[in-house]
């Protein structure tokens, strides 16, 4: 089955205690991206990527790092997390436009507070 | 800069009855890629309807269905028959091919249907 997965699902952690979110698709897509999503502001992009090696800041890149050390890994980091990183962050994936058209598919999405 | 409006933060309509969400977006690319995303309960983020920029035939799929009016940058989505499992938030977003990977969403329309 064509997916896209995120663990964890749900974290609560404390500020500073760094920490990884993983993501993983089995579509051999080229593209790959981490969001959040806050209430009233929609999905914001933190990170994407074109390809392996290739990374990207999106509209919200600050206290974030990625790595695409391979096409189906997309590892999203969190050096020190602060409360305001309390959010729920989906990862995606697509293929390129001309075949994939651009069409983004989503994880399941991971809820993550930091108290 | 590239952004996408969505003017109406929540809306309802009686089940069978027909529903428009409004889109407006802003880029002064030609060329992009237009998408419905819809986000039940679940959070899943899943794909409604897509539609290319350079196609003037209003993209449709099953119950829903866009009137697509590139000149006034307008993109608005159609649920005929509404159905409680439409009940969900609804997110308009386009892609720029030539931005690689970057994603616009809108804020969002939370709609629930009645019964």
């Amino acid at each position: 089955e064509a997916q896209v997965t995120q663990n964890p699902r749900y974290l609560i952690t404390v500020t500073g205690k760094k920490l990884t979110v993983t993501c993983s698709q089995n579509m051999n897509h080229e593209y790959m991206s981490w969001y959040r999503q806050d209430p009233g502001l929609g999905l914001r992009q933190i990170y994407y990527s074109m390809n392996v090696e290739v990374t990207d800041k999106g509209d919200v890149p600050e206290g974030y790092k990625v790595s695409r050390k391979e096409k189906r890994n997309f590892p999203l980091i969190l050096e020190s997390p602060s409360p305001n990183q309390t959010s729920l962050y989906f990862c995606a994936s697509s293929g390129r436009l001309a075949g994939g058209h651009g069409t983004q598919y989503f994880g399941p999405g991971t809820r993550l507070t930091v108290l | 800069a590239q952004t996408v409006t969505q003017s109406q933060p929540e809306m309802s309509v009686q089940e069978a009855e027909t529903v428009t969400l409004s889109c407006t977006y802003d880029t002064s690319e030609s060329n992009y890629y237009l998408f419905w995303y819809k986000q039940p309960p679940s959070r899943q983020m899943i794909l409604v309807i897509r539609q290319e920029a350079y196609k003037q035939q209003n993209a449709t799929e099953n119950r829903f269905s866009v009137n697509f009016q590139k000149a006034a940058k307008s993109f608005s989505l159609k649920i005929s028959d509404s159905q409680l499992g439409d009940t969900a938030m609804y997110f308009c977003a386009f892609i720029l091919p030539n931005t690689g990977n970057q994603f616009y969403f809108g804020t969002g329309t939370s709609l629930t249907v009645i019964p």
